[in-house]
């Protein structure tokens, strides 16, 4: 069964670092053809894909959002992550992670609940 | 970036009614493989997205056969016959033949 989770700090003030988790099993990032991607929704409103990490280490970014994106993983312990740096309120979203298929379907498969991340002074 | 238009925005329909939702993309979904990277979504009220449908027509893992996907190069539909309550929420179409992968705006279905 394959379930995917985030996490983050829920609120902090501009300018500052954000940091997601996204904590999974069903599934192995060290699978060939297996990635991990991370989508953003703004409250009431749509999708807007972010970055995705694949089981050989590749990184894709949206390039309106990538001087400010990092995403990484920790194959061990089931985790992948996203740092976006000098957030502002328009990163007040829900974020989430994704498995995204990559020989297969190329598509994304199954969905975390999302974490709600609030950028506020 | 490649631009997804979904149409219409919403929809009110009565339960066991059939409806269709259109998405066109500004540039062609077929890959240089051939294959079509146009995919649809379903949130449901309070939730995360969920996969319906992969590359124009496959239906995901659980999904009923009430759910069909057709379209070719820049313009798709899905369609749903014998709408359930269970259908409600906002449709999603979404592209990754292109980067950055991209997603429409929505449709939302609604009971009538």
């Amino acid at each position: 069964q394959v379930t995917l989770k985030e996490s983050g700090p829920g609120i902090l003030q501009p300018s500052q670092t954000l940091s997601l988790t996204c904590s999974f099993s069903g599934f192995s990032l060290s699978t060939s053809g297996i990635c991990v991607s991370w989508i953003r929704q703004p409250s009431g409103k749509g999708l807007e894909w972010l970055a995705t990490i694949c089981w050989e280490d590749s990184k894709g970014y949206n390039p309106s959002l990538k001087n400010r994106l990092t995403i990484s993983k920790d194959t061990s312990n089931n985790q992948a992550f996203l740092k976006i740096t000098s957030v502002d309120t328009a990163d007040t979203a829900i974020y989430y992670c994704a498995r995204f298929l990559y020989y297969s379907s190329y598509d994304f498969d199954y969905w975390g609940q999302g974490v709600m991340v609030t950028v506020s002074s | 970036d490649v631009v997804m238009t979904q149409t219409p925005p919403s929809l009110s329909v009565a339960i066991g009614q059939s409806v269709s939702i259109s998405c066109k993309s500004s540039q062609s979904l077929v890959y240089s493989d051939g294959k079509t990277y146009l995919h649809w979504l379903l949130q449901s009220p309070g939730r995360s997205p969920k996969r319906l449908i992969y590359q124009v027509s496959n239906l995901g893992s659980g999904v009923p056969d009430r759910f069909s996907g057709t379209g070719s190069q820049k313009d798709f539909t899905l369609k749903i016959s014998r709408v359930e309550a269970e259908d409600l929420g906002v449709y999603y179409c979404a592209q990754t033949t292109h980067f950055p992968h991209t997603f429409g705006a929505g449709t939302k279905l609604e009971l009538k």
